[in-house]
C-alpha cells in the first residue's frame, strides 16, 4: 500500500535561516508528488507538485522541492524562511484516480 | 469564484445524533472527495466521487455516507455520530483527467466535536 512519511513532527528555525522538510514515500508506480501548506485554522494550499521531467520543481512563496527516485524522497526547501511561513506542511502522493495519501505533516515554527 | 465552500464551520453533536456536512464547488470539477484530519495522522480519505451519481469508499468510510446528485454538491452524512468522529473535515475538488493528477482545491474545513 502507498504510504508517505514525514520524519519531523515539529521543526523550529530562525527567520532568515534555510529550511528543509523531509518527505519519503512508498509507491509501486510512478509517483505524483505534492506539497501542501496549511496555516492555522485554514484549508490546504498547494505549494508545488511533481509529475515528471526536471526533478527540481519550483513552487509558490519561494519554495522548491527535489525528487530523488533512488531515495524515494521529495524534500521541500526554502533558502530563507519568513515569519509568515509558520504553518503545517503536508507531503502527499497521488494514487488511483485523483486521490491522495498524505503524510502526517510537519509543523514549522519560526523564531524572530 | 467562491471555490470550495463548506458549512458549517463548527458543529457540536451528541453521541447518536445525525448530521450532514455540506460541500459545494463552483469550478465545474468532476472529482470531489472528503478527508478527515486528525493530529499526527495527516488527512485520510473518507469517500470520493468521480462525477454525479458515482461515489466510492476511501480509506476510512465506516460511519459515513455520501451521495452526488449534482456536479456542484457532495454532502457527507453522519448517521449516528460517535466520539471517534471528532475531527476536522475537509472537502476537496479537482478536474478529473484520466491518467493525470490535477491540483485538489480544498475547502476551509468543518470542525466537528462529538460528545
Amino acid at each position: 500500500a502507498q504510504s508517505v512519511t514525514q520524519p519531523d513532527i515539529h521543526i523550529t528555525v530562525s527567520e532568515g535561516a534555510s529550511l528543509e522538510l523531509r518527505c519519503n514515500y512508498s509507491y509501486g508506480a510512478t509517483p505524483y508528488l505534492f506539497w501542501y501548506v496549511q496555516s492555522p485554522g485554514q484549508g490546504l494550499q498547494l505549494l508545488l507538485k511533481y509529475f515528471s521531467g526536471d526533478t527540481l520543481v519550483q513552487g509558490i512563496k519561494g519554495f522548491e522541492a527535489e525528487f530523488k527516485r533512488s531515495q524515494s524522497s521529495f524534500n521541500l526547501r526554502k533558502p530563507s524562511v519568513h515569519w509568515s511561513d509558520a504553518a503545517e506542511y503536508f507531503c502527499a502522493v497521488g494514487t488511483h484516480g485523483q486521490n491522495f495519501v498524505f503524510g502526517p505533516g510537519t509543523r514549522l515554527s519560526v523564531l524572530p | 469564484n467562491a471555490g470550495v465552500t463548506q458549512t458549517p464551520k463548527f458543529q457540536v453533536l451528541k453521541t447518536g445524533q445525525s448530521m450532514t456536512l455540506q460541500c459545494a464547488q463552483d469550478m465545474n470539477h468532476e472529482y470531489m472527495s472528503w478527508y478527515r484530519q486528525d493530529p499526527g495522522m495527516g488527512l485520510r480519505l473518507i469517500h470520493y466521487s468521480v462525477g454525479a451519481g458515482i461515489t466510492d469508499q476511501g480509506e476510512v468510510p465506516n460511519g459515513y455516507n455520501v451521495s452526488r446528485s449534482t456536479t456542484e454538491d457532495f454532502p457527507l452524512r453522519l448517521l449516528s455520530a460517535a466520539p471517534s468522529q471528532t475531527s476536522v473535515y475537509f472537502c476537496a475538488s479537482s478536474s478529473a483527467g484520466l491518467g493525470d493528477y490535477n491540483e485538489q482545491f480544498f475547502g476551509p474545513g468543518t470542525r466537528l466535536t462529538v460528545l
